[in-house]
């Protein structure tokens, strides 16, 4: 079976610029979060979905950041505009709501603002 | 908000000996997790604990859910170089969300 499908796995992009990550949680899957991770901060959640609705997005940086879930099997995150300070390795976890359940990431995209 | 306390933040072993890390929260959670990272990739599930006071076992990993529901140990038996990476405990609550600890390092010394 297929995993956590995380694209571009690398991108480096210009400040100012927008960055689109994109995610294919496991198929059943209900629960989908995005973290970043850096060497500073270790692994932030930024914002998880239950069934496609955002739950909770408090750790969503700043209103440059955004992320939406259309339907089960794909949500994005997007940085518009992007800054230097957003670099760093950015992952997607999915699972099933619910106590009892697990979590599995994908590989992260490694994104490089210069 | 949550947070999660792992500690140590990191260790440099010699090959055979015992591994022993832990978290602890202010916050009750209904889920712990264990994960383990290596470069270059995304953290995988080593054990899962559900119910206070589980003892759970993977090979020569071991780990509790305390029986207050605030904390959790991973401990790593006779280690050997290939468990070098980062292992991260992550605490899950009643809403689903997931926060993470800040990780323990460690090095194997072959």
């Amino acid at each position: 079976d297929a995993g956590v499908i995380q694209s571009p796995r690398h991108e480096v992009t210009e400040m100012g610029q927008e960055v689109t990550l994109r995610c294919k949680p496991i198929s059943g899957h209900n629960s989908l979060f995005w973290y970043r991770q850096t060497m500073m901060r270790g692994l932030e959640l930024l914002i998880y979905f239950n069934n496609n609705v955002p739950i909770d997005d408090s750790g969503m940086p700043e209103d440059r950041f955004s992320a939406k879930m259309p339907n089960a099997s794909f949500s994005t995150l997007k940085i518009q505009p992007s800054e230097p300070r957003d670099s760093a390795v950015y992952f997607c976890a999915s699972g099933l709501q619910g106590i009892g359940n697990t979590i599995y990431f994908g590989e992260g995209s490694w994104l490089t603002v210069v | 908000g949550q947070q999660l306390n792992q500690s140590p933040q990191s260790m440099f072993i010699q090959e055979g000996e015992d591994v022993s890390m832990n978290c602890t929260s202010s916050s009750i959670f209904n889920t712990w997790l264990w994960y383990k990272q290596e470069p270059g990739e995304g953290p995988v599930l080593l054990i899962a604990l559900y119910k206070a006071g589980e003892l759970t076992s993977n090979g020569r990993l071991t780990a509790q859910f305390g029986i207050t529901r605030k904390d959790s140990f991973l401990n790593i038996s006779a280690s050997i170089p290939s468990d070098v990476g980062i292992y991260f405990c992550a605490g899950r609550g009643g809403t689903g969300k997931l926060i993470f600890g800040q990780g323990t390092t460690l090095q194997v010394k072959p």
